[in-house]
């Protein structure tokens, strides 16, 4: 169980359009989603906090407006990229943090480059 | 914010051998998860353990909440063992800075 997926798992898309990625937990309920960047050989570093019915909360420094958050239901949640531009391109990666416990569960990330 | 450091940074070992692996954190928490990212991207939950001893096969984790540190120890180690190991803390998860280990055939 805790299986979590994302799609795409690899996107190249041209500077100014928009891009969105999914995340759904598929064998568990999620009220809570998380969403990181990483860049290579760096370290996960959160971008926010997404709660199911309502705003998503975003950690300092992250644009809201670049970086938009849905989170639909309880077992799937939405970031779009929009107006990429080259400095964008990273590995996405979701997790889900499962009803009544801490642990949070990872979807396999998704690649982004932006031409 | 919290600072959560891990060491070795990089570690590189025969196949066979063992290991341990450290994590520093610089506050209290009461959440405490170790991760295995395989050369793909993904990421592996290996223990959650804000406190005590856990193992599980080849893999065995202590976290000392009082002193502020946790050991991922991994014995007998498999190829299929290398990778980058995480540790981090807090329901917002912040993610040490992470040990590249790998394991020579």
């Amino acid at each position: 169980g805790a299986v979590v997926s994302q799609h795409p798992s690899r996107v190249i898309c041209k500077s100014g359009t928009s891009v969105k990625i999914e995340c759904r937990s598929l064998d568990f309920q999620a009220t809570t989603m998380f969403w990181y960047r990483q860049f290579p050989k760096q370290s996960l570093m959160l971008m926010a906090t997404s709660n199911e019915g309502s705003k998503a909360t975003y950690e300092q420094g992250v644009e809201k407006d670049k970086f938009l958050i849905n989170h639909a239901s309880l077992t799937l949640s939405t970031l779009t990229v929009t107006s990429a531009h080259p400095e964008d391109s990273s590995f996405y990666i979701c997790s889900a943090l499962r009803q009544g416990t801490y642990e949070q569960y990872f979807g396999p990330g998704t690649r982004l480059t932006v031409t | 914010g919290i600072q959560v450091e891990q060491s070795p940074p990089d570690l590189i070992l025969q196949e066979g051998a063992n290991s341990t692996l450290r994590c520093n954190f610089s506050d209290s928490v009461n959440n405490l998860q170790w991760f295995h990212q395989n050369p793909w991207g993904q990421l592996i939950n290996l223990f959650y353990i804000p406190s005590g001893t856990k193992q599980n096969g080849r893999l065995s984790a202590t976290t000392v909440a009082t002193e502020r540190y946790s050991l991922l120890y991994i014995s007998s180690s498999q190829t299929t063992d290398s990778g980058v190991y995480f540790c981090a803390v807090y329901e917002k998860l912040t993610f040490g800075t992470g040990t590249r280990l790998t394991i020579i055939p």
